[in-house]
């Protein structure tokens, strides 16, 4: 089945530091992949997609690029904010098979960021 | 374009009480989702339906839970007994149609914090 997996534990940056949180996943034939947030208080929010090998999706200065070779959909910024301090979800969801549209989630990324 | 809505925020009862949660995903959209998030970990699907019929309810406890969308709109979920693992948060999304080859985007509710004790 389908299946994702994120760096563990919480990540504490300082302001305008570099920002990477890890993922990969397994899944059968071509999956869709995103990143969810979910701010203090706040429902998840879609924060960029890819929906085939290669591509790269960006939004608010994040970017994660589609890597099938590696199985991977990694997400970077290259300078942080305290106000992206929240919790990050890696996600994939399949376009064909028997539950199309589910998706399923990796176990999310606490980001804390210091002034 | 109002969001999706769900009712209550926030919920605590005991043990082998029941509890109903209430969804009314964004206008037009077909399909609705049902996930529970515990703590710490990401949101599992307990089930999708499209329009009033159920795609998915395969890792939904029917021993427990059941979950309704009457004419394809609202939708309520249902816990009946309640146990103490059922702690979570329960969140709704919706999308506007689920597709075979495609990928619609689901946006999501606030959630319902259920604390059972």
């Amino acid at each position: 089945g389908n299946s994702v997996t994120q760096m563990e534990g919480p990540v504490t940056l300082s302001e305008e530091a570099f920002l990477t949180i890890n993922c990969t996943y397994t899944a059968t034939g071509y999956p869709s992949l995103f990143w969810y947030v979910q701010y203090p208080g706040e429902g998840l929010q879609l924060l960029l997609k890819a929906t085939k090998a290669d591509d790269k999706g960006s939004n608010k200065g994040f970017e994660a690029t589609y890597r099938k070779e590696t199985t991977s959909f990694h997400l970077e910024k290259g300078s942080v904010q305290v106000s992206d301090s929240a919790v990050y979800f890696c996600a994939l969801s399949n376009a064909g098979g028997t539950s199309y549209g589910k998706l399923t989630f990796g176990q999310g990324t606490i980001l804390t960021v210091h002034p | 374009e109002a969001g999706v809505a769900q009712s209550p925020r926030y919920k605590i009862i005991e043990k082998r009480q029941s509890v109903a949660f209430w969804c009314n995903p964004i206008s037009g959209h077909a399909t609705l989702y049902w996930y529970q998030q515990i703590l710490g970990q990401g949101p599992k699907l307990l089930i999708q339906f499209q329009n009033n019929g159920v795609v998915d309810d395969s890792q939904l406890p029917k021993d427990r839970f059941s979950a309704e969308r009457l004419k394809g709109v609202d939708s309520t979920l249902k816990i009946q007994p309640a146990k103490l693992e059922d702690s979570a948060v329960y969140l709704c999304a919706s999308s506007f149609g689920s597709t075979w080859g495609e990928t619609y985007e689901q946006y999501f509710g606030p959630g319902t914090r259920l604390t059972v004790t």
